[in-house]
């Protein structure tokens, strides 16, 4: 099983609809991020969360939410999606206790329409 | 702010080409800089990281050295491969712990 799962892999939605995007984690990291890429801006970072108290925004947080349910879960929602949201998001983890590198999972496509 | 720039693609190259991606960076402090690659239909994948200025990271034939003079970080192979053929992103982490990243550069390798 991958370290970083994110649900679903592909998702295509309808303006003003909500939809949340799942992560799942068995490294045992305690931070984890999300972060959205686009074609020729790389990946920007959307929320990111410390510990399951602990959520901060990101540099383009307007249009999301956030929430960290457990250390292993942090999931990402869209309260009322617009079509400037279409991209590929990914979610991350990494160990505070140690300075290493980020663990990605595989990308989630959402495409609204 | 940090930032980081890298060389607009896309790159197509001929297999056993020497392939060189530019990267520059602007940080407050030492950051720590990295290279992922991200595979097609994949996420990213750390390739090789520096730590401190003077570093050589290396991995799969890929090298990078941590520039503090010029703020680079400047990712080269010496003969490439179709299995090469990837997206490639700097990034830089700062003491806060944040990844920022370049915009990407997609890297095609023809046989």
């Amino acid at each position: 099983d991958a370290d970083v799962t994110q649900t679903p892999r592909n998702r295509i939605t309808k303006t003003g609809k909500r939809i949340m995007l799942e992560c799942s984690q068995t490294k045992g990291h305690d931070r984890m991020y999300w972060y959205r890429q686009d074609p020729g801006l790389g990946l920007r970072l959307i929320y990111y969360s410390f510990d399951v108290k602990d959520i901060n925004k990101g540099e383009i947080s307007d249009g999301y939410s956030v929430s960290r349910q457990a250390q292993a879960k942090f999931s990402l929602s869209l309260e009322s999606a617009i079509p400037n949201q279409t991209a590929l998001y990914f979610c991350a983890t990494s160990d505070s206790a140690v300075r290493g590198s980020y663990t990605f999972g595989s990308g989630t496509r959402l495409t609204v329409v | 702010g940090n930032s980081v720039t890298q060389m607009e693609g896309p790159v197509t190259l001929s297999e056993e080409a020497f392939l060189t991606i530019n990267c520059t960076y602007t940080a407050t402090g030492y950051p720590s800089l990295f290279w992922y690659v991200q595979y097609p239909g994949e996420g990213l994948q750390l390739l090789l990281k520096a730590t401190k200025a003077d570093d050589k990271g290396s991995n799969k034939g890929f090298e990078a050295t941590y520039r503090k003079e010029t703020t680079s970080f400047h990712l080269e192979k010496g003969s490439v491969q179709v299995s090469d053929s990837a997206v490639y992103f700097c990034a830089l982490r700062s003491g806060d712990y944040k990844l920022s990243f370049g915009a990407g550069t997609t890297v095609t390798v023809r046989a």
